[in-house]
């Protein structure tokens, strides 16, 4: 069974904060938000996780609602190179990491 | 320093044949992880070593499929009698163990494209 839910696709203008929503409402308290991304023909790449407070790194910032059912990956200002899919993806122990078929995210000049 | 590398980068073969798919973890990362991806589709976990030994092969499809870790470090996927829905790109990944999540995260190969014609 899927745990997270997460639109098909999405575009962003060039420079302009990109926001992708995830929900996973049947997480646990000690499952982890991960977020990882995979630009075409690459393996996927590790961007940010978190649990209960927000995140942000040098990629993105990552916003976990307060009941903790949905969050949103933030890429401030987009660029052509982070057109990739992006997958959300929550878990206790990383060898349990399970994907989904993730968002496919377009950013456009 | 290096990352994880497949190889080959592709494999065409014929239904039927037997293959071999081989990845180089990141040196000293403990776990190691295949998956699957299908064309349009996010990447299907197989099988992850701790060590030398398989600790989950739940993901593995059939027993066509089997994959070794002998010293710890590089495994091999091995695939017999192979069937054309076998084709896909296979991903490996490693991380420094396997565990509480946050401290281990996954780094991936580019993975080895396989055609089954």
């Amino acid at each position: 069974d899927a745990k997270t839910t997460q639109p098909t696709s999405m575009d962003c203008a060039e420079g302009r904060a990109a926001n992708l929503p995830c929900n996973h409402s049947t997480i646990s308290g000690n499952e982890y938000v991960y977020w990882y991304r995979q630009i075409h023909s690459q393996g996927p790449q590790y961007i940010i996780h978190g649990l209960k407070n927000n995140e942000t790194n040098e990629m993105a910032s990552l916003i976990i609602t307060e009941d903790r059912k949905s969050s949103t990956l933030i890429l401030p200002h987009a660029t052509l190179r982070d057109t990739a899919v992006y997958y959300c993806i929550v878990l206790y122990n990383n060898n349990d990491m399970r994907f989904g078929a993730g968002t496919r995210l377009t950013v456009k000049p | 320093g290096a990352g994880v590398s497949q190889t080959p980068s592709n494999k065409v073969t014929e239904k039927g044949k037997y293959v071999e798919l081989r990845c180089d973890p990141i040196s000293g990362h403990t776990a190691l992880y295949w998956y699957r991806q299908s064309l349009g589709q996010g990447p299907e976990f197989l099988i992850y070593f701790q060590g030398t030994g398989a600790a989950d092969d739940s993901g593995l499809p059939n027993d066509r499929f089997f994959a070794v870790r002998p010293e710890g470090s590089v495994s091999t996927l091995k695939i017999q009698r192979t069937e054309r829905g076998d084709s896909a790109v296979y991903l490996c990944a490693s991380s420094q163990t396997a565990g509480l999540a946050p401290y281990n995260e996954q780094f991936f190969g580019p993975g080895t494209r396989l055609t089954v014609l």
